[in-house]
């Protein structure tokens, strides 16, 4: 069982440059998150999905697109990227969204450290 | 507009004595309150929550604490262990899928 997995660990790109964040779950979660974390700064929600083929904005979305084709994969878009999007950036999954109670603990994987020159 | 405030950045504390970390927030709806820690170059973990009805919920050495009136809430680590050492985020959410967390606090236990 490994969780949620995250590729790739680090990146750097340049202004402009397009690049697809990648975000796989094997418990069978039917939600999955993408937050990012600045420095200093908790976790702010990117995008959330409920379900395969359902996503839904978080707080802080623009600049990024979401697609989820399957339960296990939450792939991350960034188009045109900028330098606030430096940024760590988490994926997470939860069994279910309902909230609140212990079934809808999230995890997290171990993130995906990005920065724009 | 930062819904979740935890205003200390760092605690040091001994080890074997309580660390007591800190969590503030303004928004009223939220009824569903967690803790998760988080080692360098891992994502969180969570550790443990607690529901707006109740006000103290214990699992081994972690109690947290939650104070509606006063829209705070603690957590208590006792006795504290240098495996403790990490960073704490609290995170509030109105029972759906918005989660907001805190900017969190490092917490370093020494021997």
């Amino acid at each position: 069982n490994a969780g949620v997995t995250q590729t790739p660990k680090f990146r750097i790109l340049k202004i402009g440059q397009s690049m697809t964040l990648q975000c796989t779950q094997d418990m069978n979660h039917n939600y999955m998150y993408w937050y990012r974390q600045d420095p200093g700064m908790g976790l702010k929600l990117i995008y959330y999905s409920v379900g395969a083929g359902i996503t839904d904005k978080g707080e802080v979305p623009n600049g990024y697109n979401v697609s989820r084709s399957t339960t296990e994969d939450f792939p991350l878009r960034l188009e045109l990227a900028a330098p606030s999007q430096t940024s760590v950036y988490f994926c997470a999954s939860s069994y279910s969204g309902r909230g609140p109670g212990p079934r809808d603990e999230q995890f997290f994987g171990p993130g995906t450290r990005l920065t724009v020159l | 507009d930062q819904q979740v405030k935890q205003n200390s950045p760092s605690l040091s504390v001994q080890e074997g004595r309580i660390s007591i970390l800190n969590c503030d927030y303004t928004n009223s709806m939220f009824d569903y309150f967690l803790w998760y820690k988080k080692y360098p170059a891992e994502g969180p973990t969570f550790l443990i929550s607690i529901s707006s009805i109740k006000d103290k919920n214990e699992d081994g050495r972690f109690t947290v604490f939650l104070n509606k009136s006063a829209k705070h809430l603690s957590l208590h680590i006792v006795p504290s262990q240098p495996g403790d050492s990490a960073v704490y985020f609290c995170a509030a959410t109105p029972g759906n899928n918005d989660m907001r967390f805190g900017a969190g606090t490092r917490l370093t236990v020494k021997p």
